[in-house]
């Protein structure tokens, strides 16, 4: 049973360039959540897929924008990358649903710019 | 968004076992209280969650305080594998984004 699969695991842009990362579910999964993290800093939330649709969003410009797919898959685009954008980003998905829902973790994309 | 307060770092042996503390004064009646953990190189790994009673499972045990403001997460007997950092986190009931904060970095010495 695959886990959450992130790609690419490194990548690296110039500032003022657009990225676009990938992420699949764990099989039956529905729900999607990104997270950048910052070295030696805990992950911060930057939003929240479900049916296709932002359910929720943390403290990140509109830079940061996103898009899951009817197959659950999720993609995360940042445009006019700034140096501060440099960060691990981890995708996470679980079921949708009221409480207590474990969030399952890829390993992340390493993002440097440059 | 309610916080936690978790140590910066935290040392135990090989095979003791290990108490992680965790306070969230501010937490609400309908937040639930999980625990993660990193290891280097990696993304967090879900290890236990609760909402007003202890919990246990194969990883680990989880309890709460009556008054819910804080909570331990207990390592049986620590192995060198248990080494990462832990974060406490409340979620809240619907939506179920998670809040990180700065966790505690556990090492474990043979």
């Amino acid at each position: 049973d695959a886990g959450v699969t992130q790609s690419p695991t490194h990548l690296i842009k110039t500032r003022g360039q657009q990225v676009t990362l990938r992420c699949s579910p764990k099989s039956g999964h529905d729900t999607v959540s990104w997270y950048q993290q910052a070295l030696g800093q805990g992950p911060q939330f930057i939003f929240q897929y479900y049916e296709e649709e932002e359910r929720q969003r943390g403290n990140f410009p509109d830079r940061f924008s996103g898009h899951q797919f009817p197959n659950y898959s999720s993609e995360l685009n940042v445009n006019a990358l700034l140096l501060g954008d440099s960060a691990l980003y981890l995708c996470a998905s679980s079921l949708f649903g009221e409480g207590g829902q474990p969030q399952h973790f890829g390993d992340g994309t390493r993002l440097s710019i440059l | 968004d309610a916080k936690t307060t978790q140590p910066n770092s935290m040392e135990s042996n090989e095979e003791e076992p290990v108490h992680l503390p965790c306070n969230h004064s501010t937490i609400s009646g309908t937040d639930y209280i999980h625990w993660y953990r990193q290891l280097p190189s990696q993304g967090p790994e879900y290890v236990i969650h609760g909402l007003t009673s202890n919990v246990n499972n194969r990883m680990a045990s989880l309890a709460i305080a009556e008054d819910r403001k804080s909570s331990t997460l207990i390592l049986h007997r620590a192995t060198l594998r248990d080494a990462a950092v832990y974060y406490c986190i409340l979620q809240y009931n619907q939506g179920g984004k998670l809040i990180f904060g700065q966790g505690t970095e556990l090492s474990v010495k043979p």
